[in-house]
């Protein structure tokens, strides 16, 4: 069984069109993120949810809005689509952090290539 | 703020060659420690993690990395490399002591080992 999977694996469209990525974990974990890999392969932090709650929400346009149904679920929403939006995204889960405060391992998923044309 | 750096952009190795990637961060309190590899069109997986205890960890397929605190580094090493092991990896820090679970990336390195 694939522990934390996405659809869809390869999204193409046009700028100004409004696309959504499904994020799915079946590892039982209570927080989910969304990670973005851009051309040069360099990863960076996009958003966390823990528990349907947002906790992580780094500089992001706003056309780009996050949604948790539950904690085993976590869609990314992008409006308007830009070409600087073309990049792999992934999506992550792990349990949330420990009662001493350290954190935990991060499980990702395959990645959606996006490319807007 | 935190920040990563992969010092090795592009290694080439021959096969049963000793790899070393250089990993560094900076950040002055506790950090927990991960090498992630991608393989060609593959996503990321975990090749080992350091949390505590032994500063020197080790992985799967072979690797381990030491961690060497006065040196902020966590470098990551395998004796004699496969051509399996051709990949992009990937050096990651992640503090405690916060409310978030968020990892910081460095900028990979990528491996391409020959036959």
């Amino acid at each position: 069984d694939t522990a934390v999977s996405q659809t869809p694996k390869y999204l193409v469209t046009q700028m100004g069109n409004d696309k959504s990525i499904k994020c799915e974990q079946n590892l039982g974990h209570d927080t989910m993120y969304w990670y973005k890999q851009d051309s040069k392969k360099f990863l960076k932090i996009m958003f966390s949810y823990n528990n349907k709650e947002l906790i992580i929400n780094e500089t992001v346009p706003n056309r780009f809005s996050p949604k948790s149904p539950d904690k085993a679920h976590l869609n990314l929403h992008i409006n308007s689509l830009e070409l600087g939006d073309s990049a792999v995204y992934f999506c992550a889960s792990s349990h949330h952090l420990r009662t001493s405060g350290t954190t935990d391992t991060q499980y990702f998923g395959p990645g959606t290539r996006l490319t807007v044309l | 703020a935190q920040s990563v750096s992969q010092h090795n952009h592009h290694v080439i190795l021959s096969e049963a060659a000793s790899l070393e990637l250089g990993c560094n961060y900076s950040y002055g309190g506790t950090v927990n420690l991960f090498w992630y590899v991608q393989y060609p069109g593959q996503h990321l997986q975990l090749l080992l993690k350091y949390f505590s205890g032994d500063p020197l960890v080790k992985g799967i397929k072979g690797f381990e990395a030491e961690f060497i605190k006065s040196k902020f580094s966590f470098n990551l090493r395998k004796p004699s490399v496969q051509w399996s092991d051709t990949a992009e990896y990937f050096c990651a820090v992640s503090t405690y002591g916060g409310a978030t679970n968020k990892l910081i990336f460095g900028t990979g390195t990528l491996l391409a080992v020959q036959p």
